[in-house]
């Protein structure tokens, strides 16, 4: 079972369109982060949220942490497809110092 | 510009087989971690060190030793490869805090036939 359900799983959307991917979770979380990936590459980070409510914006992208910190939302606007890819969430826990916990990621198709 | 290096993209193996895995980082972090990541279940944490010799089990250990003999290296080792070991194995490093970014290697396409 995970502990950070992401959705929807698959999402495919035609260039200029926008889109959001949840990450959801009954447990409480001390940062979360997002992460995309590129087929045959590593995750690279995107982003950290550390505090319930906060609202961070990086050019098209958006991101929210949840007033309770058990949740979050990417949502990109206007879509391009080099947006393309596979969006991980991950959240740490300060009890658990160094590990994360991922969901099982979102693969985004933008088509042209 | 930080880097985790991986010793191969891609690596085919045996049934029965040893196989190594090796990571390296030039980031001097203190964390090192080793994850294999299928479709459908995400990143999933095999195991990790926060220091030289040290190590702690993650959530699916089982079929998997490592080592971190150096700061900068850690060596993730299958000791007797199996088909349901096929995956993609993926090395991270990081400073300790739980805020901290995870930098990831390209990652090791294994294949055990």
């Amino acid at each position: 079972t995970q502990l950070l359900e992401q959705s929807p799983q698959f999402l495919s959307i035609q260039e200029g369109e926008n889109l959001t991917v949840y990450c959801n979770s009954s447990s409480v979380f001390s940062s979360l982060q997002w992460y995309r990936q590129e087929p045959g590459e590593g995750p690279v980070l995107l982003v950290t949220v550390v505090t319930g409510g906060e609202v961070k914006k990086l050019k098209r992208l958006t991101f929210q942490f949840g007033d309770a910190r058990k949740d979050s939302s990417l949502h990109i606007t206007a879509a391009q497809p080099g947006d393309t890819g596979l969006y991980l969430c991950a959240g740490g826990k300060r009890s658990n110092d160094y590990k994360l916990s991922f969901g099982a990621g979102t693969t985004v198709t933008v088509r042209a | 510009d930080v880097k985790v290096t991986q010793s191969s993209r891609y690596l085919v193996k045996r049934t029965g087989e040893k196989v190594f895995l090796e990571c390296v980082q030039d980031m001097d972090h203190e964390n090192m971690f080793w994850y294999r990541q299928d479709p459908g279940l995400g990143l999933r944490l095999i195991y990790f060190s926060y220091d030289v010799k040290m190590k702690e089990k993650g959530d699916i250990p089982e079929g998997y030793s490592v080592s971190r003999e150096k700061k900068e290296r850690f060596s993730l080792i299958l000791e007797s490869a199996s088909t349901n070991q096929t995956s993609m194995y993926l090395c991270a490093s990081s400073q300790p805090a739980s805020q901290e970014t995870q930098y990831f290697g390209p990652g090791t396409r294994l294949l055990v036939l």
